[in-house]
């Protein structure tokens, strides 16, 4: 099984800053790597797939990037509804998520 | 628009089962590969299992194999899972979940349901 590490487990950011999320993976999952938001009582929503692609509808302000094993989901300019768990992905071999980074304010 | 709506949760003694279901609208569901994710209280999110969208192909991770059965019924646009044999640590919220791709599945997850919560306690 593929592990999924995030880092870090807690990211304290104020409104208008840059977050920076990272993710790591214990073997290569080349470029099939997703990046999902979770708020509390709601669903995840797919933020960004093939590591660096804004899924549909998705602001500009979330950016990813990376491959192989090393990955990372940049949030710029962050709004308050950003405020949220953000979990990685592989989907190279059946699917394995991250612990999660939470960004709080 | 998608929407994914789960139900048939509830609280349920160790060892027992339910059946979950997840009524689909705003897609072609007869055209996509269906998933189960979970995720425990206070924990991160696990993949439980997959239909293809034919319904010919079902896989499972290894922590519910031989006791989840997942299963479709195009006529309805409805997902299923039975869930069997519950234990306290498949006490979770389960989403079912969307895969974006039409034929084969890619194992990620365009659009969730809001989720079900399954408590298995005694």
């Amino acid at each position: 099984e593929i592990v999924m590490t995030q880092s870090p487990a807690t990211l304290s950011v104020s409104p208008g800053e840059r977050a920076t999320l990272s993710c790591r993976a214990s073997q290569s999952v080349s470029s099939n790597l997703v990046w999902y938001q979770k708020k509390r009582g709601q669903a995840p929503r797919l933020l960004i797939y093939g590591a660096s692609t804004r899924a549909t509808g998705i602001p500009a302000r979330f950016s990813g990037s990376g491959s192989g094993t090393e990955f990372t989901l940049t949030i710029s300019n962050l709004q308050s509804e950003d405020f949220a768990v953000y979990y990685c992905q592989q989907y190279h071999s059946w699917a394995t998520f991250g612990q999660g980074t939470m960004v709080e304010i | 628009q998608v929407l994914l709506v789960e139900s048939g949760g509830g609280v349920v003694q160790p060892g027992k089962s339910l059946r979950l279901s997840c009524a689909a609208s705003g897609f072609t569901f007869s055209g996509s590969a269906m998933h189960w994710v979970r995720q425990a209280p206070g924990k991160g999110l696990e993949w439980v299992a997959v239909i293809s969208y034919d319904g010919n192909h079902t896989y499972y991770s290894d922590s519910v194999k031989g006791r989840f059965t997942i299963s479709r019924d195009d006529s309805k646009n409805t997902l299923y899972l039975q869930v069997s044999s519950l234990r306290p640590e498949d006490t979770a919220v389960y989403y079912c979940a969307k895969d974006p791709a039409r034929a084969a599945a890619v194992y990620f997850f365009d659009n969730w349901g809001q989720g079900t919560l399954v408590s298995v306690s005694s």
